[in-house]
């Protein structure tokens, strides 16, 4: 069975600009969660999408949304982009949408904002 | 709200030891799950053991093993026979068992292996 896969990997972007990112989750499962990852801030939680309703966010501006299909799939936008916004962005992908179920992590989407 | 510390940011085993990496955490719940995760350099982050607050019994698998004392709040990860594969960042997550399923994450400890 394929693992997370998110696209793209890597990422350039300017100020000012905006981005999406997408996660497509292990067959099956139908929750997505997103997180943030920094040197500085460490792992922090954005959002997660279970049955395409987004049902828990994390502490950051609404610049941050995102969405989630019917196939499961789920997308992250990042509009006017800030150099805070450096990261790497991990998905992660579970069965149900229930804390029983373990998540399973996409390789990451590596985002560079100059 | 719920706090993940992991004091040890960086450690260092030589290959075929024993090494422990240490977490504790705040909650006021009663039942939740607590992870370790691995990240190696490739980025992909990869669980590595997991435990029911409920449960008493240790969690085990294969070279890694958990201490938990639920009173003390502490849960550390014993990896037995280092292998070189094992050097990567190891982080210790939280995880309600109410409806905000989010992971809560400790800042994480470089593992070293050496040679």
């Amino acid at each position: 069975k394929a693992g997370v896969t998110q696209t793209p990997r890597y990422l350039i972007k300017t100020r000012g600009q905006q981005v999406t990112l997408s996660c497509s989750p292990i067959s099956g499962h139908r929750s997505v969660s997103w997180y943030q990852q920094t040197p500085g801030q460490g792992l922090q939680f954005l959002f997660e999408y279970f049955s395409e309703t987004q049902r828990n966010k994390g502490n950051f501006p609404g610049r941050f949304s995102g969405r989630q299909f019917s196939n499961s799939r789920s997308e992250m936008n990042v509009s006017t982009l800030e150099l805070g916004d450096s990261a790497l962005y991990l998905c992660a992908s579970s069965l149900e949408a229930a804390s029983s179920y373990e998540q399973y992590f996409g390789p990451g989407t590596r985002l560079t904002v100059t | 709200a719920q706090t993940v510390t992991q004091s040890q940011p960086e450690m260092s085993v030589q290959e075929a030891e024993t090494v422990t990496l240490s977490c504790t955490y705040d909650t006021s719940e009663s039942d939740y799950y607590l992870f370790w995760y691995k990240q190696p350099p490739s980025r992909q982050m990869i669980l590595v053991i997991r435990q029911e607050a409920y449960k008493q019994q240790n969690a085990t698998e294969n070279r890694f093993s958990v201490n938990f004392q639920k009173a003390a709040k502490s849960f550390s990860l014993k990896i037995s026979d280092s292998q070189l594969g094992d050097a990567a960042m190891y982080f210790c997550a939280y995880r309600s068992v109410d409806s905000n399923y989010q992971l809560i994450w400790g800042a994480g400890t470089k593992l070293i292996i050496k040679p």
